[in-house]
Parts: C-alpha cells; structure tokens; sequence
C-alpha cells in the first residue's frame, strides 16, 4: 500500500464550526487530491494539488479550501461546515500525470459527520 | 468534462459464476481508464488500468477488462467469483490532458457462498 495517512480517521462536529483534515504522504508524489465519497455519486474531486503552493478546484470545491505548504501534506478545510458536508472523504496521490504516471492511490479515508 | 456510467448499482451472485460489470464513459479524445475495488471498510485499491496498447488487460485477483473504443466502454470481466470478490467496484477515467479523473457511481458485487 501507498504511504498514505489521513488524519483524524473519524470527526463528528456541529454546523458552522470549521474544520481541517489532513493527508500526509511518504512517498513524495507530486500531485496530492482531495475526494469525497457519497452513495450514488461514486467519488468527486474537491481540489487538487500539483504542488507546493500549486492547487487548483475540482468538480465540488464550493465550501472548501486547500493548502500545500510542503510535498508531504495537503489539508482540506471546510471553513464553516454544513450537514451537506457529511461525507466520507479521501486524499489520494500520483506522480505525474503529464508523464504517463496517471494511476492514483488513495488513503484509508476520514468519516466527517456535521449535526 | 468526462463522465462514467456504471449501469448495475448491485449485483448478486453465486460463487463460480461469471461477473461482468459494465462501464461506460463520455469523451471523445485519448482516454486513461481505471477500475478500482473497494472493500468494506477500506480504501480504493486499483485493480486494472488502460492507457494504450493492448486492449484486453490483465488485473489482480484474476480480473481483466476490455477497452471497446468504438463502444466508449471499458468492462470488467472475472471468469468466476469468489465469495472474497463481495466489495464496491468503481471506473474511473482521465483525459490525457488534465487531472480530473471522473469515477462512476458504483457497482455493488455479492457473492453468496
């Protein structure tokens, strides 16, 4: 398995409170991803990142920002979360798509609920 | 953008019978196609992947797909399941171009003993 770690692995929070989820990698890929998982829409990317500083939106970025201060971590923040934000969400890594390299691998997940 | 329809939302079978999942996908240019595994409570494992070449590939597990062009699909094949093979199936595809890879929304397999 990829080195691939999230933390936490579980978070229950209340709406309007912010939180931070982290991915940390020990593999030193380049592009990090953030996805959430909800029945019956399989997986979509919030942001990505295709390196330090370099981030850029997904499919469902509204109510989510990124940061990438160094190669091994990338934190998805909800600034004020919602209860729509309840959701299973996965970090995954690649080395470099534009190379041919374009397989990801994801992490073990964090299970966010917002009440 | 991409997108990918996976038509069964949940199969069910019997042990040693044949599974084919089907996936199809919405892009006219070059295309890079994935089918990952999710095990209850786990995370995404790849199975297989398609970047050019031959069209029939070969996976883990015993599973292999097949890239039809003309057909926009890429179908996952087992010749027989096992009751171990019970998890979420999702395909996935990139352009050459970008980074947004776009999964399906599932299939879910059941394999009775």
């Amino acid at each position: 398995d990829a080195g691939i770690t999230q933390s936490p692995r579980h978070k229950v929070t209340e709406t309007g409170t912010p939180v931070t989820l982290r991915c940390h990698q020990t593999e030193n890929h380049r592009y990090m991803y953030w996805y959430r998982q909800d029945p019956g829409h399989g997986l979509r990317l919030i942001h990505y990142s295709y390196g330090v500083k370099d981030t850029d939106k997904g499919e469902v970025s509204d109510g989510y920002s990124v940061s990438r201060s160094k190669t091994e971590d990338f934190l998805l923040t909800l600034e004020s979360a919602t209860s729509s934000q309840t959701s299973v969400y996965f970090c995954a890594i690649s080395q470099n798509p534009g190379q041919g390299a374009y397989e990801q691998y994801f992490g073990p997940g964090t299970r966010l609920t917002v009440t | 953008a991409q997108s990918v329809s996976q038509h069964n939302h949940h199969v069910i079978l019997s042990e040693a019978a044949s599974l084919e999942l089907g996936c199809n996908y919405s892009y006219g240019g070059t295309v890079n196609l994935f089918w990952y595994v999710q095990y209850p409570g786990q995370h995404l494992q790849l199975l297989l992947k398609y970047f050019s070449g031959d069209p029939l590939v070969k996976g883990i597990k015993g599973f292999e797909a097949e890239f039809i062009k003309s057909k926009f699909s890429f179908n996952l094949r087992k010749p027989s399941v096992q009751w171990s093979d019970t998890a979420e199936y999702f395909c996935a595809v990139t352009t050459a171009n970008n980074n947004d890879m776009r999964f399906g929304a599932g299939t879910r397999l059941t394999v009775k003993p």
